[in-house]
């Protein structure tokens, strides 16, 4: 009930092409959702992130589509480019959960030029 | 600048030797936390602090001990009891409050032979 799940593992886009991520999730207790980004050798960032109240948040590329009744949400990087490449990780945290925010287990993306 | 160091960026100890990881934030946040990354297993959290002088367990605590005695500081002692400790380690901290992003150091990365 914990488990955030993520797909794909790796994904390889071509210079311009869309990016899907997937998370689907369990716990109806979520009530926030990010999207961290990670390079390598660095530690992750928070990318962009959604509550269940809205179905989609932009910003810039980056958009979130949250689907609260299928217990997804994704992430799509428009026109992706190869400074994109990088580890995204979803995660979820409810209010109750005593700061333990869930990740997922990541999806490694190569933008190719 | 504001941020978390961690540090060193590679440490290399032998098998039953205890080993402390550092970190130390600057942001002035009240929560302090340490995770674990492994290949495709995303982000497991080990313990984390609200507040000064006190911690909690989190998924994947044992072998592994912490301390918060400075609002600043949060060492990770990893023992000689941690079965499988090569790994790459994560400090972050936050606001404390249940949707403030987490922010993360640039890991170390800890080899045990």
């Amino acid at each position: 009930q914990q488990q955030v799940k993520q797909s794909p593992q790796s994904l390889i886009v071509q210079k311009g092409g869309i990016s899907i991520i997937n998370c689907a999730y369990e716990n109806t207790a979520f009530d926030y959702f990010p999207w961290y980004q990670q390079f390598p050798g660095k530690g992750p960032a928070l990318l962009i992130a959604i509550r269940p109240d809205v179905s989609e948040k932009k910003e810039g590329r980056f958009t979130i589509s949250f689907n609260k009744s299928a217990k997804q949400f994704s992430l799509h990087i428009m026109d992706s480019q190869p400074g994109d490449s990088a580890t995204y990780f979803c995660a979820a945290i409810s209010m109750d959960s005593s700061y333990k925010l869930i990740f997922g287990s990541g999806t490694r993306l190569l933008v190719r030029p | 600048d504001g941020g978390i160091t961690q540090s060193p960026k590679y440490l290399f100890r032998k098998e039953g030797q205890n080993v402390t990881l550092s970190c130390e934030q600057n942001l002035n946040h009240d929560a302090m936390y340490w995770y674990r990354q492994d290949p495709g297993q995303g982000l497991r959290l080990i313990y984390y602090s609200q507040i000064v002088n006190d911690f909690q367990k989190g998924d994947i605590a044992e072998g592994y001990s912490v301390s918060r005695e400075k609002k600043e500081s949060f060492p990770l002692t990893v023992t000689s009891a941690q079965k499988n400790p090569t790994a790459f380690y994560l400090c972050a901290s936050s606001r404390g409050y249940v949707n403030s992003p987490l922010h993360f150091g640039n890991g170390t990365r800890l080899t045990v032979t």
